[in-house]
């Protein structure tokens, strides 16, 4: 079975934090994303890595950065948290492009 | 611009009973259609995906259809269980990139 793991499943920072978020896979997916799920806006793609040191914006880049320096591992970057990035962030990995994408457990997110 | 609606936003049945949950999309040229399940404060679980050539696909007591010339896939669960409730969610592809576009989710709430 596929594992996408998620370093914390709650975090509160405060604004103007710098804040990591840490998702590893064990399957060797060459692709691995970055959502925020909200209420009445749903999923929403921030960044997408389609291999190591890769990476490509979704919807909503802004105030986010990402790395992955290793195929397993995809961060992302809360470079000055504002209270607007309070949310629900998901990871997800997929072998293929437009296949399956496997989640993570999810890491809700409080900026006071 | 692609648009995924799931109607009802809420359902509540007893145990025991067959349901169907809804999803329609706006664009038909859509590559595939993925079923996910997210319980409360978690991530999510792919259920099911059936590509754009294929008209069902079963996982189970699950059944996927695909109506691309009318819009809608329809997710069927035979004989309901407590077990089964939770946020239901369809997302789209619209092609061989890695873009789901996702429904705001049925959250279903199986009684005993």
């Amino acid at each position: 079975d596929v594992k996408v793991t998620q370093s914390s499943r709650y975090l509160v920072k405060r604004t103007g934090e710098k804040v990591f978020l840490e998702c590893v896979q064990d399957m060797d997916h060459e692709n691995m994303f970055w959502y925020r799920q909200d209420p009445g806006l749903g999923l929403r793609l921030i960044y997408f890595s389609y291999d190591v040191k890769m990476k490509e914006k979704g919807d909503i880049p802004e105030g986010y950065s990402v790395s992955r320096e290793k195929k397993e591992r995809f961060s992302l970057i809360l470079e000055s948290a504002s209270t607007n990035q309070t949310s629900m962030y998901l990871c997800a990995s997929s072998l293929e492009l437009a296949e399956t994408q496997y989640f993570g457990p999810g890491t809700r997110l409080l900026v006071l | 611009k692609q648009e995924v609606t799931q109607i009802p936003a809420a359902l509540s049945v007893p145990e025991g009973e067959n349901l169907v949950l809804n999803c329609s999309f706006t664009d038909s040229a859509i590559y595939n259609l993925q079923w996910f399940r997210q319980d409360p404060g978690k991530g999510l679980t792919s259920l099911l995906l059936i590509q754009s050539s294929q008209r069902e696909q079963t996982s189970g007591r699950l059944n996927a259809s695909l109506d691309k010339s009318s819009g809608r896939s329809t997710l069927y669960i035979a004989a309901s269980q407590p077990g089964d409730s939770a946020t239901y969610l369809c997302a789209v592809g619209m092609d061989s990139s890695y873009k789901l576009i996702f429904g705001s989710g049925t959250r279903l709430l199986v009684r005993p």
